[in-house]
């Protein structure tokens, strides 16, 4: 079946340092890919999405890269900032039937000024 | 536009009692879903619905059940709680393949 597996956390970072967080997936089908992100006591906000091999997701300085060949969809950001710290979730959605999401286990960001 | 809305916040249960997790959108979605997150696990898909009478399983569907009877409202019932539920449960609603919105949550702890 499908399945998300994404980088354990916590991480901790710098402020205005660079952030990598991996996520791979397996999929049947050609499957949209999602980063979601939850920050403290909130629920999941739409981060950036890409539903086709090679797009780019992009929002608030993060991207992701929907890379078919090695399936995977690794979230960058050049600079962090403290209030980026929350709770990153990679996910894929199953389009055959009903916009079922499957989600990767989280990742924790921590950034400290 | 309230989006995707649920009560309770938080609800304590006792094991055994049953409950009803309430969800509603305001978006004319066809597509709903309840998840559970739990520490270390994600979320993982309980049931969800594509449109007005119908509804199927997801990954965990034991021990709740769903009905569809409108398409804004998708309330989830607990027939008999465990502690095994206690988790925070998460609506979302979506048009046709594409991006989900997610409520705040509910926070629900079975003693």
């Amino acid at each position: 079946g499908n399945s998300v597996t994404q980088m354990e956390g916590p991480v901790t970072l710098s402020e205005e340092a660079f952030l990598t967080i991996n996520c791979t997936y397996t999929a049947t089908g050609y499957p949209s890919l999602f980063w979601y992100v939850q920050y403290p006591g909130e629920g999941l906000q739409l981060l950036l999405k890409a539903t086709k091999a090679d797009d780019k997701g992009s929002n608030k300085g993060f991207e992701a890269t929907y890379r078919k060949e090695t399936t995977s969809f690794h979230l960058e950001k050049g600079s962090v900032q403290v209030s980026d710290s929350a709770v990153y979730f990679c996910a894929l959605s199953d389009l055959v039937y009903g916009n079922k999401l499957v989600f990767g286990a989280g990742t924790i960001l921590r950034v400290k000024s | 536009n309230a989006g995707v809305t649920q009560t309770p916040k938080f609800q304590v249960l006792k094991t055994g009692q049953s409950m009803t997790l309430q969800c509603a959108q305001d978006m004319n979605h066809e597509y709903m879903s309840w998840y559970r997150q739990d520490p270390g696990m994600g979320l993982r898909l309980i049931h969800y619905s594509v449109g007005a009478g119908i509804t199927d399983q997801g990954e965990v569907p034991n021990g709740y059940n769903v009905s569809r009877s409108t398409t804004e409202d998708f309330p989830l019932r607990l027939l008999s709680a465990a502690p095994s539920q206690t988790s925070v449960y998460f609506c979302a609603s979506s048009s046709a393949r594409d991006t989900q919105y997610f409520g705040p949550g509910t926070r629900l702890t079975v003693l």
